[in-house]
């Protein structure tokens, strides 16, 4: 079975450039979350999905990041514009819910950098 | 606000010995707690969960829960080189979300 699938791995861009992050769950999961991790902040959730609907967007540091989940099978993570502050990996994770399974499972993150 | 508190170490072990990681969290309605593992370079992945006070063991892991001190530890036994990576306590709290701690670096030394 296919792990979470996070493209693409790695993107250099310049700063003010759109950047899009995507994002496939593992197949029957119901939550995706993103998450941004840096030395100096460590894990930080950006928003959740569940049933494609963003259930808590608290953690998206500002206007200029938006995330979309069109159907349980694709979610997108967009910076626009983007700034030098903005580089980070980003993981998407995904998880079932029942069972008292509450494991999220991260795909392999996509390693931002903004020069 | 809610917190998830680990020590960032680094943690050295010499190889063979046991390696004990620690974890404490603040919100009393926690429900359920993970221990997961992140090689440099790669992804969080979950080695353990526990959801009851005591001790679950898996393998050479045992996870050990004390919900009345709030208070979650990790240990490995017979560490090994390839057990060095940083660990990360993540909690699930009265609000069903997980809060993650900043992780321990654990260093096994040959």
């Amino acid at each position: 079975d296919a792990g979470v699938i996070q493209s693409p791995r790695h993107e250099v861009t310049e700063m003010g450039q759109e950047v899009t992050l995507r994002c496939k769950p593992i197949s029957g999961h119901d939550y995706l979350f993103w998450y941004r991790q840096t030395m100096m902040r460590g894990l930080e959730l950006l928003i959740y999905f569940n049933n494609n609907v963003p259930i808590d967007d608290s953690g998206m540091p500002e206007d200029r990041f938006s995330a979309k989940m069109p159907n349980a099978s694709f979610s997108t993570l967009k910076i626009q514009p983007s700034e030098p502050r903005d580089s980070a990996v980003y993981f998407c994770a995904s998880r079932r819910t029942g069972g008292g399974e509450e494991t999220q499972y991260f795909g392999p993150g996509t390693r931002l950098l903004v020069l | 606000q809610k917190e998830v508190e680990q020590n960032s170490g680094p943690l050295s072990v010499p190889e063979g010995a046991i390696a004990s990681l620690n974890c404490t969290y603040s919100d009393r309605g926690s429900q359920s707690f993970f221990w997961y593992r992140q090689y440099s370079g790669k992804s969080p992945e979950l080695i353990m969960s526990i959801y009851s006070n005591g001790d679950k063991e898996d393998g050479r892991f045992t996870a050990q829960l004390n919900k009345a001190s709030q208070y979650v530890s990790l240990l490995i036994r017979d560490s090994q080189p390839s057990d060095s990576a940083t660990y990360l306590c993540a909690v699930l709290d009265s609000n069903y979300q997980l809060i993650w701690g900043a992780g321990t670096k654990l260093i096994i030394k040959p």
